[in-house]
Formats: C-alpha cells, sequence, structure tokens
C-alpha cells in the first residue's frame, strides 16, 4: 500500500520569508509519479509539479522549488520570498505505477503568510 | 468556459432530498474524477472514469451514484445522504496515456446535509 505524510499541519511565516514544506511519502513500486497541488480558499486545487520517480533532477519555477530524495522518500516544496498570495492549503500526492490514475493525497499543510 | 466547471457551488439539503451535482471538463481529457474533501479525512479518491467507463469505486456507499454519459460530463446523484456526508465535493479532469499526468480539478461544490 502506498501512503504520503505531510507531517506539518500548519505553518505560519512572515511575508519574505523562505519556508519549506515537507512531503515524505512510501510505497513498494519502483515507478511511480509525485505532485505538488495548492488549495486557496476559493477550493479549487492547483496544479504544481509532476515528478516520475527516474528523474531526481531538483526543479525550481520562480520562487518554488522541488527537493525530490529517493535516499529518504522526500519529495519538498520550498516557497523562497513568500507572499500574502501563498496562503494556501498545500497537498502532495503519489501514483504508484500499477494503480492507473489514482492519486494517494497527504493530509495537506496550511501556510499562512502574514504581512 | 475553461477547465473544469462545476455547479452548484454551494448546495444545502435534506436528508430525504435528491440532488445532482453537474461536472464539465473542457480540456478534451479522457477521465473524470470525484472527490470529497472533508475536514478530518484528506482528500478521497470516490470515482474514476476512463473513456466513460467506470474504473474505481473506492468503497463508496450506494447514497453516491456517478453518472458519465460522455467524456467532458460527469454528475454526482445523491439520495438519502447523512449529515456525515457534508463536504466540499471536488471534480478532476486528466489525459491518460502511457504515463500518469496531472489532474485538473474544478472549484468543488461545498454541500450541507441537514
Amino acid at each position: 500500500a502506498q501512503k504520503v505524510t505531510q507531517a506539518q499541519t500548519e505553518i505560519s511565516v512572515v511575508e519574505k520569508e523562505d519556508v519549506t514544506l515537507d512531503c515524505v511519502y512510501e510505497t513498494r513500486d519502483t515507478t511511480y509519479y509525485l505532485f505538488w497541488y495548492k488549495q486557496p480558499p476559493s477550493g479549487e486545487l492547483v496544479f504544481l509539479i509532476r515528478r516520475n520517480s527516474f528523474d531526481e533532477q531538483n526543479e525550481i519555477s520562480g520562487r518554488y522549488s522541488w527537493n525530490f530524495q529517493k535516499s529518504t522518500s522526500s519529495f519538498n516544496f520550498t516557497i523562497t520570498a513568500s507572499q500574502v498570495v501563498d496562503s494556501a492549503v498545500y497537498f502532495c500526492a503519489l501514483n504508484v505505477g500499477n494503480a492507473g490514475n489514482m492519486l494517494t493525497f497527504g493530509g495537506g499543510t496550511r501556510l499562512m503568510v502574514k504581512p | 468556459e475553461t477547465g473544469v466547471t462545476q455547479t452548484p457551488r454551494h448546495l444545502v439539503m435534506g436528508m430525504t432530498n435528491k440532488k445532482s451535482l453537474k461536472c464539465e471538463q473542457h480540456l478534451g481529457h479522457n477521465a473524470m474524477y470525484w472527490y470529497k474533501q472533508s475536514a478530518k479525512k484528506p482528500l478521497e479518491l470516490m470515482f474514476v472514469y476512463n473513456f466513460k467507463e467506470q474504473t474505481e469505486n473506492n468503497s463508496v456507499p450506494s447514497r453516491f451514484s456517478p453518472e458519465c454519459p460522455n467524456s467532458s460530463h460527469l454528475f454526482l446523484h445523491l439520495h438519502t445522504l447523512q449529515p456525515e456526508d457534508s463536504a466540499l465535493y471536488l471534480c478532476a479532469s486528466s489525459q491518460e496515456g502511457r504515463a500518469v499526468n496531472e489532474q485538473f480539478f474544478g472549484p468543488g461544490t461545498r454541500l450541507t446535509v441537514l
């Protein structure tokens, strides 16, 4: 069975601080995909990134960066110079190769960025 | 309209009512999903449709009945719900093929069962 753990339920930072959201996953499959989604107060989940298990390169997109470490089964997400608009719930999710297109979500981390 | 739309955005119903949630995707995708998001649990996948065929039913009670008349539309028919069914119901779509692709979500329907 697969599992995603986001140990931080809530994080509060002041604007312009850097913040890292942790994601630890469990699977016995060697082929899998990892995702991050953002859920602002409006409700819809916004796709941020997809990473497959064979690509361990870290990725940077503007103020966002992702650190994929297979050795520790982690896929952490860092926001640099946080802004108030980054306030949202962030979800990490896992798809394993033999599960079709089903996603297993973590419990989410609520990020509050204060001005 | 672009992306994934859901109607209604808010719904209040009694336990004896029958209502339906509607989802429409304008992305040309071939797979659609229903998720339930409640305060105390992580996002739960309810149903998956691939090419209009239901491929997953994640042990959902029969008081929830999905319908997928075509690849762009997905319904969730509700009847004799319980107060614990109050939640945000999210619809999503994706283009599935050899690789697993990201799912695109609608804004959700906030359901309250009295």
